[in-house]
């Protein structure tokens, strides 16, 4: 199975702040790479696929990038309403595999 | 709209089994698989499995293969997911979660996702 991890596990950030969560993978992936949100008691939602494609309606200020193994989830700028748990997961091989989680919450 | 509704919250002793239904509606049902992602309480996601909502083929993770089952009902737009010989260890949420791109087993990115559906395996 490909082992997904993610740094940091949390981050404390403000309102405003630029915020960056990478992720790795055990074995090259390539571009097969999607990125969650998820709020207490919710479940996820999909922000990036692809690696860098955006999923519909989401902000522009979330933003993906990287392949092969090494990935990153950057938000430009981050709102209230960011502040949650993101995910990352790979899809290029079966099982299916999720990082651990980083948890962004308010400084 | 998509959406999928999921069968509500159980409560099951160890050694029972547990089935629960996820509903679909805004699409047609047939064409795009579905999977399940399960979380236990304050943990990370889990995935179970696929089953292709055409033809009801299925994969699973190794680590549930021998205790789920998975299987649809086309006249009704439903996908249900069975796990039998429940532990504590069982004790999450199970969601369903649709495949983002039609026609394809092999799509790993899940647009849509169901509510959640608690199961608690107590004594």
């Amino acid at each position: 199975d490909i082992q997904m991890t993610q740094s940091p596990s949390s981050v404390s950030a403000s309102v405003g702040d630029r915020v960056t969560i990478t992720c790795r993978a055990s074995q090259g992936i390539s571009s097969w790479l999607a990125w969650y949100q998820q709020k207490p008691g919710k479940a996820p939602k999909l922000l990036i696929y692809a690696a860098s494609s955006f999923q519909s309606g989401v902000p522009s200020r979330f933003s993906g990038s990287g392949s092969g193994t090494d990935f990153t989830l950057t938000i430009s700028s981050l709102q209230p309403e960011d502040f949650a748990t993101y995910y990352c997961q790979q899809a290029n091989s079966f099982p299916f595999t999720f990082g651990p989680g980083t948890k962004v919450d308010i400084k | 709209q998509v959406q999928l509704v999921q069968s509500g919250a159980e409560v099951k002793n160890p050694g029972a089994s547990v089935k629960v239904s996820c509903k679909a509606s805004g699409y047609t049902f047939t064409i795009y698989y579905m999977h399940w992602v399960r979380q236990a309480p304050g943990q990370g996601l889990e995935w179970m499995g696929i089953i292709n909502p055409s033809g009801g083929g299925t994969s699973y993770a190794q680590k549930f293969q021998g205790r789920v089952t998975m299987t649809r009902d086309t006249s009704t737009s439903t996908v249900y997911m069975e796990l039998s010989n429940l532990r504590s260890e069982d004790t999450a949420v199970y969601y369903c979660a649709r495949a983002q791109t039609p026609y394809s087993s092999s799509s790993g990115f899940f647009d849509y996702w169901g509510q959640g559906t608690l199961v608690t395996v107590s004594s």
